[in-house]
């Protein structure tokens, strides 16, 4: 167990609705980071915040926001959802920014149909 | 563009044998990089890293290389075990940059036969 929870851990919704979700990095980690992983492909970074702000953004979708609670959960809102956004998305933390290892949880298998 | 790139898809080695993943960068401002293991359905798990202060790090059966000269890193599995089988994944970081993110290779799939 990585400490990192997220939810749900699945996920089906139609095309063109919006589907919010939930990181809860480990304890006493600042950072948290998203990443896409499609059809066993390699991670695609989407986006890292660090204590509330944002610090580094990927190839992010205009229709992917995300933000970082001050409880320091995080959430990742994918909206006008497509077919190809059928993906694993992982979240992951780190006590600080890029020079530790990150802490990956189990993924939200998000499937659009 | 790839920043990161892991040119081997798969490996295949017996068990006991040593199981060497290589990982190529392009990005000279990185200067730290991971090595993560993942099982299906699971997420990443942390496996050994190195700073680009050194050229080796060592941690049981796990062995990093750098050699920042030729911008590759290689991963290390002595002796391999059917359960090391997992898609190993090299990971890089510029922690001076500013950018603070860390970008992953494509992944190799290891099988280790007994």
């Amino acid at each position: 167990d990585s400490g990192v929870t997220q939810t749900p851990k699945h996920l089906i919704t139609a095309t063109g609705q919006r589907v919010t979700l939930r990181c809860s990095p480990r304890s006493g980690d600042l950072s948290v980071y998203w990443y896409q992983q499609s059809l066993d492909q390699g991670l695609q970074f989407l986006i890292q915040y660090y204590n509330g702000e944002e610090r580094a953004k990927g190839n992010i979708l205009e229709r992917f926001s995300a933000q970082q609670f001050p409880d320091l959960h995080s959430e990742l809102n994918l909206s006008s959802l497509e077919l190809g956004d059928s993906a694993l998305y992982f979240c992951a933390s780190s006590p600080m920014t890029g020079s530790t290892e990150a802490f990956f949880g189990q993924g939200t298998r998000l499937t659009v149909v | 563009d790839q920043q990161v790139k892991q040119n081997s898809p798969s490996l295949s080695v017996q068990e006991g044998r040593i199981s060497i993943l290589n990982c190529d960068y392009t990005n000279s401002m990185f200067d730290y990089f991971l090595w993560y293991k993942k099982y299906p359905a699971e997420g990443p798990t942390f496996l050994i890293s190195i700073s680009s202060i050194k050229d080796k790090n060592e941690d049981g059966r796990f062995t990093v290389f750098l050699n920042k000269s030729a911008k590759h890193l290689s991963l290390h599995i002595v002796p391999s075990q059917p359960g090391d089988s997992a898609v190993y994944f090299c990971a890089a970081s510029a922690t001076t940059s500013g950018t603070y993110k860390y970008i992953f290779g494509t992944g190799t799939r290891l099988k280790v036969l007994a």
